[in-house]
């Protein structure tokens, strides 16, 4: 499975735009990028999903470089809310339920903290 | 629907009870997942179901019992654990796109 690399430790200004980078140098090409996000003492939220094209949905916008070897994960206009440890997983998927691919290995993500 | 409904929220048990964790999800996913976080940590993975069956059991001690009755149904089984076993244990389910949807967790204290 191909690792993941992201700073422990954000801060972003309430009403701004938060980006949090992740690094996946040996990413396969068969690998998808996902990210999650864990508020304090609750269960992980999924929040975007990629493979190589630029994803954006309700929640975040997703911007995956051209080799694919780092990611980015944009939330438009932080809020208070938002505050919370954000991962980013890389992972094989498929269109069943076999196998061991679909799992997710978190690492230590990264601890965004949003100020008023 | 992309709820996946975990009970109880909060347990307290001694080392010598038996309890059981219930996870139930109705999104009809056949692949469900138990985890285990303990604080300031991120989750691990404990156990992986697939179509009803135990498929990965990562080297969880034998204190800790699977059960997957039905498709929308996951349980784990407590025996004997040890204050080291308090944690929040996560249940999840996951879609064909390899999305995971996660219940709130149970908070479990071992006395």
């Amino acid at each position: 499975d191909a690792k993941t690399t992201q700073p422990p430790s954000m801060d972003c200004a309430e009403g701004r735009a938060a980006n949090l980078p992740c690094n996946h140098s040996t990413i396969s090409g068969n690998e998808y990028v996902y990210w999650y996000r864990q508020i304090h003492s609750q269960g992980p939220q999924y929040i975007i999903h990629g493979l190589k094209n630029n994803e954006t949905n309700e929640m975040a916008s997703l911007i995956i470089t051209e080799d694919r070897k780092s990611s980015t994960l944009i939330l438009p206009h932080a809020t208070l809310r938002d505050t919370a440890v954000y991962y980013c997983i890389v992972r094989v998927t498929m269109g069943n339920y076999g196998g061991s691919q679909g799992n997710l290995i978190f690492g230590k993500g990264t601890k965004l903290s949003v100020k008023p | 629907d992309t709820e996946v409904t975990q009970t109880p929220k909060h347990l307290v048990m001694g080392m010598t009870n038996k309890k059981s964790l219930k996870c139930e999800q109705h999104m009809g996913h056949r692949a469900m997942y138990w985890y285990k976080q303990k604080a300031k940590k991120p989750p691990e993975l404990m156990f992986v179901y697939s179509y009803e069956k135990l498929s990965i059991n990562e080297s969880v001690p034998s204190r800790f019992s699977p059960e997957c009755p039905n498709s929308s149904l996951l349980n784990l089984h407590l025996h004997a654990l040890q204050p080291e076993d308090s944690a929040l244990y996560l249940c999840a389910s996951r879609d064909v796109r390899g999305v995971q949807y996660f219940g709130a967790g149970t908070r479990l204290s071992v006395l």
